[in-house]
């Protein structure tokens, strides 16, 4: 069965720290895997985008990784800001099949002064 | 919200009574989604729609129905409403298939009493 796991389902981090999600997928045949951020209230927005060639793909203070080999994927966020308290939700994409988006639970981050 | 709009945005309605709600984009996209979001769950896709007249079911379709009209509007019809089916329901487009980047709209707040 398609599944994304997401961890951890939440996270407290001081302003100005670093931090780091996790998401690993069994999705198959894999196309391609999103990292979405999702302010309370709103819809989600895209971060960034990977293919299978992809290892490391950077958006300002976002940096997500990608091992295709043991499909696990990584949102890194640099120097957090408030601004940042969020919903973070990984999205993979199948090649073909009857489901071919797989959403995660996501993580929610919550920064703090 | 790249030029997505959603109405209502919130709405309160007694069991077994039609829900209507409405999708609107300005960019043109050719395709158009329906999710539902829950607590506990990822986004789960109702319906989508790959054209004028044109849709598919998603993976939790049941006690739904959608239509699509005009490149511009897609809209969702719970033809009698659940308290099962209180959520948050998001639109979201794309220009291309299922696996590419989707925006999404603010969001409708479906309170089923």
């Amino acid at each position: 069965k398609n599944q994304v796991e997401q961890s951890p389902q939440s996270l407290i981090i001081l302003e100005g720290k670093n931090c780091t999600l996790q998401c690993n997928y069994t999705v198959s045949p894999f196309s391609n895997l999103r990292w979405y951020k999702q302010d309370t209230g709103r819809g989600p927005v895209s971060l960034t985008i990977m293919t299978f060639s992809e290892n490391t793909k950077s958006n300002g203070r976002y940096t997500a990784t990608l091992d295709a080999d043991t499909k696990q994927s990584s949102l890194h966020i640099t120097a957090s800001q408030l601004s940042d308290s969020a919903s973070y939700i990984c999205v993979v994409s199948a090649q073909s099949g009857n489901t071919p988006l797989v959403f995660g639970k996501g993580t929610r981050l919550s920064v703090i002064a | 919200d790249a030029g997505i709009t959603q109405s209502p945005r919130h709405k309160v309605t007694e069991t077994g009574t039609p829900v209507t709600l409405r999708c609107h984009q300005t960019e043109n996209h050719r395709y158009m989604y329906w999710y539902r979001q829950d607590p506990g769950h990822g986004l789960r896709l109702i319906h989508y729609s790959y054209g004028v007249k044109d849709t598919d079911k998603g993976e939790v379709s049941d006690g739904y129905s959608v239509s699509r009209s005009k490149t511009e509007d897609f809209l969702l019809t719970l033809e009698s409403a659940t308290s099962s089916q209180t959520s948050v329901y998001f639109c979201a487009i794309g220009l291309a298939g299922v696996s590419d980047t989707q925006y999404f709209g603010p969001g409708t707040r479906l309170t089923v009493l």
